[in-house]
């Protein structure tokens, strides 16, 4: 079964706008890491994120972690037509695992 | 860094032949994973090795599907017969021990078609 749930599945803006997608889990985690698709590529590692953090900033993202509610969002500010891919989070375990859990990914359309 | 390399990119294939794809991933990585992904079932782990050794083969669908690594830098995902339904967008992904072992590194992936 998939670990992490994105929300919404997909998502179109204006370019200039912030695009905000949420990942929801259901066990503990060691971390949580987001990724982008583009179209017939493999996943890129966009950040990560660690259990004991609750935000981190990389350029124009900004990722927050809430381990209470086991849920995690990912905002991109200022969009462009070139963040237009699918994103992805995965959810790595405890211990000496290093297998992570994807989710089944947002579809992000950014209109020029 | 050349990156995860995967070879073929793309494979059309009769039902029944066997399959073998390939993957050369990041030197000095220690971790190697094998993913597939479809529209209906999304991104699905097969096996993952660390230092050569196959850790986790539980999401290998069946019989039909194993994989291998002989040394660290080449690993075979092979698929005897092949069937329709393993069509698909397979996937190779490296990463390394230390503080960043969760990070992983995907090839450019093999699409698959089974007719």
């Amino acid at each position: 079964s998939q670990q992490g749930e994105e929300d919404p599945q997909a998502l179109s803006i204006q370019e200039g706008e912030n695009a905000t997608m949420n990942c929801s889990y259901k066990t503990s985690i060691n971390n949580l890491q987001w990724y982008r698709q583009n179209s017939g590529r493999g996943l890129v590692h966009l950040i990560l994120i660690r259990s004991n953090e609750r935000e981190k900033h990389s350029g124009r993202l900004r990722v927050t972690l809430d381990t209470s509610k086991k849920s995690s969002s990912l905002l991109i500010t200022a969009s462009r037509a070139a963040d237009t891919a699918s994103y992805f989070c995965a959810t790595g375990g405890s211990g000496a695992n290093s297998k992570l859990t994807f989710g089944k990914g947002i579809t992000l359309s950014v209109r020029p | 860094d050349a990156g995860v390399i995967q070879s073929p990119r793309h494979e059309v294939t009769e039902m029944g032949q066997e399959v073998t794809l390939r993957c050369k991933p990041i030197s000095g990585h220690d971790y190697l994973f094998w993913y597939r992904q479809t529209m209906m079932r999304g991104l699905e782990l097969l096996i993952y090795f660390n230092n050569n050794v196959p850790i986790d083969d539980s999401g290998m669908p069946e019989d039909r599907f194993s994989a291998k690594m002989p040394n660290a830098s080449f690993s075979t995902l092979k698929i005897q017969p092949s069937e329709p339904r393993d069509s698909a967008v397979y996937f190779c992904a490296s990463g390394r021990q230390g503080l960043a072992k969760n990070i992983q590194y995907f090839g450019a992936g093999t699409r698959l078609s089974v007719l």
